[in-house]
């Protein structure tokens, strides 16, 4: 059964990077998988595709501060240059079904 | 610009079946490699995928919610019904539908909460 498994939390100073991390379940390395963003009250947001080859589509509007890639089953996001509306809850999901439990972003 | 909303009833009582309605605009079901999904969300909770249907009709349930979902799609009408059985107070939750594309991406409507209570 595919899963996929995010750490609850994350932290990082303001304007530095953080690279946040979604492991699919063993076989499932092929997957692609989507990145969302959740800020206090708001709905989910779409950020990006990123492949199993490491190349990543980003959504409209994505600032390049964002970025996706990809190394065996483990999928990541960057943020760069971090900023107070990046504390947020991120979650993974792959294309269309599965969530991760999603990473709590606190930006210090 | 591809929009999604969702609507139903917010209130619903327990053992009641909810039927939420997402009424899209801006593509086509009928396009490939479109999909539709209902994903929701429990207050304070994480997001939960539910159910997703493909252009082709091909369709896609959470295997722990399976035997109480059914998703259906109207291509004329631009919509995408799903029904939820025998409610109960913890499926009380925002439920989303949410669009995706493999080469566009993945656009999210704004969300219904739902409330199931006697």
């Amino acid at each position: 059964q595919l899963v996929l498994t995010q750490s609850p939390s994350a932290s990082a100073s303001l304007g530095a990077s953080v690279k946040l991390t979604c492991t699919l379940s063993s076989g499932h390395s092929s997957y692609a998988i989507a990145w969302h963003q959740q800020q206090p009250q708001k709905g989910p947001r779409y950020l990006m595709k990123v492949n199993s080859d490491g190349s990543h589509s980003k959504g409209d509007g994505i600032p390049d501060r964002f970025s996706g890639s990809s190394s065996g089953t483990e999928r990541y996001l960057t943020i760069s240059s971090l900023q107070s509306e990046d504390e947020a809850d991120y979650y993974c999901q792959t294309w269309g079904t599965v969530f991760g439990g999603g990473t709590k972003l606190t930006v210090l | 610009q591809i929009t999604l909303k969702e609507s139903g009833p917010t209130l619903v009582k327990p053992t009641q079946t909810l039927t939420l309605t997402c009424t899209f605009s801006g593509f086509s079901l009928s396009t490939s490699g479109v999909g539709v999904a209902w994903i929701r969300q429990p207050p304070g909770k994480a997001l939960e995928w539910l159910a997703l249907i493909y252009w082709d009709d091909d369709k896609r349930y959470s295997p722990s919610l399976k035997s109480r979902l059914t998703i259906t799609k109207d291509t004329s009408k631009n919509q995408v019904v799903l029904t939820m059985t025998n409610m109960d107070p913890v499926d009380t939750a925002t439920y989303y539908c949410a669009h995706s594309n493999p080469n566009n991406g993945v656009t999210w409507g704004q969300g219904i909460l739902v409330t199931v209570s006697s």
